[in-house]
């Protein structure tokens, strides 16, 4: 089955130290896969994606995240945190086309908490 | 920027009233998507489109429909609203440029349902 997983419900870092927000996922095939930030009352918005190429992927707000084939995994990381990063995480797999479309598989999202 | 409205931010409804969630996007993206969110279960798709008139089952449609009559606009309507269904709701599209497509989605801002 296809799937992804977070295995943390909630990141706690000081401001200033790296982050990590971790993702695994399963898939049939080659995975594309996905970052999204969703900041208080607001819609998800995209952070990052990695297609194919170079295992380590940047992306907005001075995100990256390291695709890892052999350990199924993209953890989302970031070399010093700031208070405003406080928000909830998703990580995201596109699967195989799904009847005639294509769908994407979310994760349950990772809450990071930036302490000052 | 591409932006993703949806009608209303928040709404209460009472069990069995038939309700009405319209999300417009204005940049002409094939692709549109109805996505609940729930906490510790992430974002499940309930219906999404690929093109005018034509929609696709997600991995929750029971008790839920939807419609879209034209390109910018895909309406979710849940026939007979029950307390099961309070949740976020969310809309998003994408373009769709091939069968394998690997574009990030773009997120409303979601809709708070609540059914008394």
């Amino acid at each position: 089955a296809q799937s992804v997983a977070q295995p943390e419900d909630q990141v706690n870092v000081a401001e200033g130290n790296p982050l990590t927000v971790k993702c695994t996922y399963s898939v049939s095939g080659n995975p594309y896969l996905f970052w999204y930030v969703q900041y208080p009352n607001r819609g998800l918005q995209f952070l990052l994606k990695y297609i194919t190429g170079d295992n380590l992927v940047k992306g907005s707000y001075g995100f990256e995240a390291e695709f890892n084939k052999s350990q199924t995994s993209f953890h989302l990381k970031k070399p010093s945190a700031l208070v405003s990063d406080s928000a909830l995480y998703f990580c995201a797999v596109r699967a195989q086309p799904y009847t005639g479309g294509f769908k994407t598989i979310f994760g349950a999202g990772t809450r990071l908490f930036v302490k000052a | 920027d591409v932006k993703v409205t949806q009608s209303s931010r928040y709404l209460v409804k009472r069990t069995g009233e038939k309700v009405f969630l319209e999300c417009v996007q204005d940049m002409d993206h094939e692709n549109m998507f109805w996505y609940r969110q729930d906490p510790g279960l992430g974002l499940r798709l309930i219906y999404f489109s690929y093109d005018v008139k034509m929609k696709e089952k997600g991995d929750i449609p029971e008790g839920y429909s939807v419609s879209r009559e034209k390109k910018e606009r895909f309406s979710l309507i849940l026939e007979s609203a029950s307390t099961n269904q309070t949740s976020m709701y969310l809309c998003a599209s994408s373009l769709r440029l091939a069968l394998l497509s690997y574009n990030e989605q773009f997120f409303g801002p979601g809709t708070r349902l609540t059914v008394l």
